[in-house]
């Protein structure tokens, strides 16, 4: 299976920061890696897609970048409805797997 | 609207089976694949399971293979989740997601996920 290491674990940050989140697979694939958010008690929700494409309806703040084996979300100003925790998912094989999750709060 | 409503959730015993349901609505549900992902309490997503849109190939993880089964019912617009042999470690809520993929490996990721059902496997 395909590793995928999500690093920082946790991040503080302040309103209208711009943060970075990685994330690195244990093999190269193609650019099959997506990222989602997640509030407490609430279902992910999918941000990017394809490591660098927005999903409809989600704020041109967040960005996505990489190739190979390692992947970014970027966050250009942070608000606070951005607290939340965030994954990593790999969908190039017949096995998903996400990354251990950043916890994002404000400092 | 796309919506998925998960459903069977219980308490159960260690040992015990369980058959979790998905109702789907919104989209035409035989041309995605689907999965199953849960997040145990405090922790993060694991993917669980995934079928594609005809049901012979369904694929697991390694920590739920040989005792959960997948399936589907194109006709009911429905996802379903067989769990036996079930231990305490598969204490979590269980998420039902739409893939954006007909078939699952090489997807674009979930986009539409369940409001979840709990399952929790004490004594």
């Amino acid at each position: 299976d395909i590793q995928m290491t999500q690093f920082p674990s946790s991040l503080s940050a302040s309103v209208g920061d711009r943060v970075t989140i990685t994330c690195r697979a244990s093999q190269n694939f193609n650019s099959y890696l997506n990222w989602y958010q997640q509030k407490p008690g609430k279902a992910p929700k999918l941000l990017i897609y394809g490591a660098s494409s927005l999903q409809s309806g989600v704020p041109s703040r967040f960005s996505g970048s990489g190739s190979g084996t390692d992947f970014t979300l970027s966050i250009s100003s942070l608000q606070p409805e951005d607290s939340a925790t965030y994954y990593c998912q790999q969908s190039y094989s017949t096995s998903y797997t996400f990354g251990q999750g950043t916890k994002l709060d404000f400092k | 609207e796309v919506q998925l409503l998960e459903s069977g959730g219980a308490l159960v015993q260690p040992g015990g089976s369980l058959r979790l349901s998905c109702a789907t609505s919104g989209f035409t549900f035989s041309s995605y694949a689907m999965s199953w992902v849960r997040q145990a309490p405090g922790r993060g997503l694991e993917w669980v399971s995934g079928i594609s849109v005809t049901e012979s190939a369904p694929y697991y993880a390694d920590s739920v293979k040989g005792r959960f089964t997948i399936s589907r019912d194109n006709s009911k617009n429905t996802l379903y989740l067989q769990m036996n042999s079930l231990r305490a470690d598969d204490t979590a809520v269980y998420y039902c997601a739409k893939d954006s993929s007909l078939i699952v490996g090489a997807s674009w990721g979930f986009d539409y996920w369940g409001q979840g059902a709990l399952v929790t496997v004490s004594s």
